[in-house]
């Protein structure tokens, strides 16, 4: 099956500075990818839907500044965390898929701890 | 709006129980439902999915059909194996993905 990976999958930082985790689709064109955040014990909470070539889509209450989506190829999708703060730790998953109505693929999801 | 509602763990079984994990699900419209897995310290995995009322999906064991009547998507597996322990979550594709809480299970030698 497709196969969606994610990078790094574990970064632990200072607090103040930024992260980049990055979602790639190996063997399929994504033309849709998805970030979401996970809490401990909680499901998944959608942050933004980013199309390739133009600006992500951010859910209510996600901050674009904060958390800056780029999608610039068909297999490259990046969530940077700006200046990040101990309260933004968590799991990031991203999530991929080929057309409209195609499956949805999971990347193994980025551990981020803020120090 | 469309939703998920999951039963709420944690669940803890012995090897070789049966398994049952509740879904339910309110949606405008015929959405596809889907059961993902997360093991511990990994990304989700599709398990099964059913595109139409009264489709069944299954893999490795576990089965879950789509019942327009209840609306519902239950998880079932005759036999459990301590392998099977994972957050379980069920989910919707109406015109995005909507997933349940997650239920936990642990299965116990």
């Amino acid at each position: 099956g497709a196969v969606v990976s994610q990078h790094p999958s574990w970064v632990i930082c200072k607090s103040g500075t930024s992260v980049k985790i990055e979602c790639r689709s190996l063997d399929f064109q994504a033309t849709t990818m998805f970030w979401y955040r996970q809490f401990p014990k909680q499901s998944l909470m959608l942050m933004a839907t980013s199309n390739e070539g133009s600006k992500a889509t951010y859910e209510q209450g996600v901050e674009k500044d904060k958390f800056l989506i780029n999608h610039a190829s068909l297999t490259l999708s990046t969530l940077t965390v700006t200046s990040a703060h101990p309260e933004d730790s968590s799991f990031y998953i991203c999530s991929a898929r080929e057309g409209a109505g195609g499956e949805l693929f999971f990347g193994e999801g980025s551990r981020l701890t803020v120090l | 709006g469309d939703s998920v509602t999951q039963m709420e763990g944690p669940v803890t079984l012995s090897e070789e129980a049966c398994l049952t994990i509740n879904c339910t699900y309110t949606a405008t419209g015929y959405p596809s439902l889907f059961w993902y897995v997360q093991y511990p310290g990994e990304g989700l995995q599709l398990l099964l999915k059913a595109t139409k009322a009264d489709d069944k999906g299954s893999n490795k064991g576990f089965e879950a059909t789509y019942r327009k009547e209840t609306t519902s998507f239950h998880l079932e597996k005759g036999s459990v194996q301590v392998s099977d322990s994972a957050v379980y979550f069920c989910a919707l594709l109406g015109n995005q993905f909507y997933f349940g809480t997650g239920t936990s299970l642990t299965v116990i030698p």
